[in-house]
């Protein structure tokens, strides 16, 4: 089945010690998106590719870059994670068109 | 900068009541998506609104877009434990979605 995955599920990493977090996908969508989702709260949109076009949020730290070597991967990079950083990041793409997104199941990051 | 914003945040409901949540944005919007996002899950895509005063209907499931294109409803018959989750509205302008606060949705059997 087409489908979002991100690699790994859990992810436990020491505070200021450099994470990736990677997302898959199947699907061959052009979008692909990187969410923040801290607890009891909504999905927060980091940044997002159109095709190889990098977007950034105005109010993304920059401690997060993102990366898409091709049109199936997507990676998200923590530079120096702070206890504030802890959440659920998830992956999520979508067609040009504007489609329902497919999200991944995520990734639940811990900093100790 | 666009903000979606959804009442109530909390609603425990009996099984077989109904259910609303609504959903306003500061912004008018070119289209409206709705998600479902189940306790320790990611959100999972539920249907999408793009017309002035569009409803669509899924089983027990009734979207609602408004006519202004600001704000949009779901309203669930007959609550069952397995509607149990947060409903996220999502509004955009291009192909970027801001997410709603969410209304977490508790069903009591």
């Amino acid at each position: 089945d087409a489908m979002v995955i991100q690699n790994p599920r859990y992810q436990v990493t020491q505070f200021g010690k450099p994470v990736t977090l990677s997302c898959s996908q199947t699907l061959n969508h052009n979008v692909m998106y990187w969410y923040q989702q801290k607890s009891s709260q909504a999905p927060k949109l980091l940044f997002h590719y159109y095709d190889k076009d990098f977007n950034n949020e105005a109010d993304t730290p920059d401690n997060f870059q993102s990366r898409r070597p091709n049109t199936s991967f997507c990676f998200l990079d923590i530079r120096s994670p702070g206890l504030g950083d802890a959440a659920m990041y998830l992956c999520a793409t979508s067609t040009r068109r504007g489609e329902g997104y497919t999200f991944g199941s995520g990734t639940r990051l811990t900093v100790v | 900068g666009q903000q979606v914003m959804q009442i109530p945040q909390y609603q425990h409901v009996q099984e077989g009541e109904d259910f609303t949540t609504y959903c306003n944005s500061s912004t008018t919007l070119s289209n409206i998506q709705w998600y479902k996002q189940r306790p320790g899950g990611h959100p999972v895509f539920l249907i999408q609104l793009v017309k002035s005063g569009e409803v669509k209907k899924q089983k027990r499931l009734t979207f609602q877009f408004g006519e202004a294109k600001k704000n949009s409803s779901l309203h669930i018959t007959a609550t069952q434990t397995t509607d149990v989750g947060t409903y996220f509205c999502a509004g955009s302008g291009t192909y970027k979605y801001i997410f709603g606060t969410g209304t977490r949705l508790k069903v009591l059997a």
